[in-house]
């Protein structure tokens, strides 16, 4: 399972523009990446997931560089309801039944100040 | 449409207490898991239930036990509760077990083992 690296937290005014990165130099082939958002006293909801290049949805985009050993989840215009833990995850999609990629990190907090 | 439920959502045990985490989806959903959240370390997994029938250990079994009971339902049982099992425990469920469907969390059952 490809390991991945977060920041631990990061702070952010209302309005900007958050851009969180994520970094799994062991990533594999078939590996693809995928983002949660957790807010206290709830589970974590699904935002995104990519393969390669870019992807983007109603919710963020997501940037991944050619050689995949980093990817950047990108949050435009966050607002205080932002405020959650971000969750980066790597695994194979095609190893169905493997545990080892349902594996959450620590993730990194995201506090949106007014 | 409720997603996935759990009961209960506050139990408090005392060492060596047994009980029972209910988990059901009104998704349809084939694949369900059961996740441990605990203060810094992010979301473990306990067990998963690739399809109905089946169920596998995950990254930490130990002092756990499920029982998938039917596609709507899949519980998680502790024998012989542990204050080291203290925690906050979530359950999820998703189309299919490959990384590419996403997980649908419930909003957790806070148990504490005194």
């Amino acid at each position: 399972l490809a390991k991945t690296t977060q920041p631990i937290s990061m702070d952010s005014y209302e309005g900007q523009e958050v851009n969180i990165t994520c970094s799994h130099n062991n990533i594999a082939t078939n590996d693809y990446i995928t983002w949660y958002q957790q807010f206290p006293s709830q589970g974590p909801r699904f935002i995104i997931q990519g393969y390669k290049t870019k992807v983007t949805n109603e919710v963020a985009s997501l940037f991944i560089p050619a050689d995949r050993k980093s990817s950047t989840l990108s949050l435009p215009r966050v607002s205080l309801s932002d405020t959650a833990v971000y969750y980066c995850l790597v695994g194979d999609i095609e190893r169905a039944g493997s545990a080892r990629q349902l594996t959450f990190g620590s993730g990194t907090q995201l506090t949106v100040l007014p | 449409n409720a997603g996935v439920t759990q009961t209960p959502k506050f139990q408090v045990l005392k060492t060596g207490q047994s009980m029972t985490l209910q988990c059901a989806q009104d998704m349809n959903h084939n694949s369900m898991y059961w996740y441990r959240q605990d203060p810094g370390m992010g979301l473990r997994l306990i067990y998963y239930s690739a399809s109905e029938g089946t169920t596998d250990k995950g990254e930490v079994p130990n002092g756990y036990n499920v029982s998938r009971l039917n596609k709507r339902e899949f519980s998680l049982r502790l024998e012989s509760a542990a204050p080291s099992q203290t925690s906050v425990y979530f359950c999820a469920s998703s189309e299919s077990p490959v990384l590419n469907s996403p997980l649908h969390f419930g909003n957790g059952t806070r148990l504490t083992v005194t």
